[in-house]
């Protein structure tokens, strides 16, 4: 079956940027999509297909994939940004919804 | 806004089935577009997709989990709901419902959870 590696943890200043990368063979010909999840809340998808933002979701939460790896970067960290994030893709091959195994993002 | 909210024990007994819906507001389960998903999460650790279904009954599980779960759709109620036999406390979980959107892009298919419910812990234990 078709595996999503991230790092465990990211820890990042306020005012830098966070890199959170997501290793999966080919991972540049799939789409990626990228979930926040904050303590006791449910996720909330903040880019989906590689590096597109739904409604609401502030800029500095960018995205990009290529090779055999795909990124997400959050500009400008905020103390309100410290969750945990999830990568997903679908891999029809396989067992078809893979998720990431999720970093937590701790902000200094 | 399409919103999700889990209902159900949150206390089961090992062997015995857990039984979940998720009520499915703010547009009709059998408008298409979307399928219908539960999704896990153990304490302190990731995300696990259990399965989903489509409003005319069309399912897809986790291999790891197929020979337990069956998930069913009222679309009468605008509900679906999540059946998983012979729990051990290795199920005890958080378990979200889902929108699941299915959709083809330059990369080619691709799928995406939209919209979650708030999540329900569910424990098994005696």
């Amino acid at each position: 079956s078709y595996v999503l590696t991230q790092p465990p943890s990211v820890s990042v200043a306020p005012g830098q940027t966070a890199r959170i990368t997501c290793g999966g063979n080919n991972i540049g010909s799939k789409s990626v999509h990228w979930y926040q999840q904050k303590p006791g809340q449910a996720p909330v998808l903040v880019v989906y297909d590689d590096s597109d933002r739904p409604s609401g979701i502030p800029e500095r939460f960018s995205g990009s994939n290529s090779g055999n790896t795909a990124t997400l970067t959050i500009s400008r960290v905020e103390a309100g940004d410290e969750a945990d994030y999830y990568c997903q893709v679908w891999d029809s091959s396989s067992d078809p919804v893979v998720f990431g195994g999720g970093t937590k993002l701790t902000v200094l | 806004q399409v919103q999700l909210q889990e209902s159900g024990p949150g206390l089961v007994k090992p062997s015995q089935t857990l039984s979940l819906t998720c009520t499915v507001s703010g547009g009709s389960i059998s408008s298409g577009g979307y399928y219908w998903s539960w999704i896990r999460q153990h304490p302190g650790k990731g995300l696990e997709w259990i399965g989903y279904i489509y409003y005319s009954g069309s399912t897809y599980y986790n291999p790891s989990l197929k020979s337990r779960v069956t998930i069913s759709v009222d679309t009468s109620k605008n509900q679906f709901s999540l059946k998983l036999s012979s729990v051990t406390a290795a199920d005890t979980a958080v378990y979200y419902c889902a929108s699941k959107t299915y959709y083809y892009d330059s990369s080619g298919p691709t799928a995406l959870f939209q919209h979650w419910g708030q999540g329900t812990l569910v424990t098994v234990s005696s």
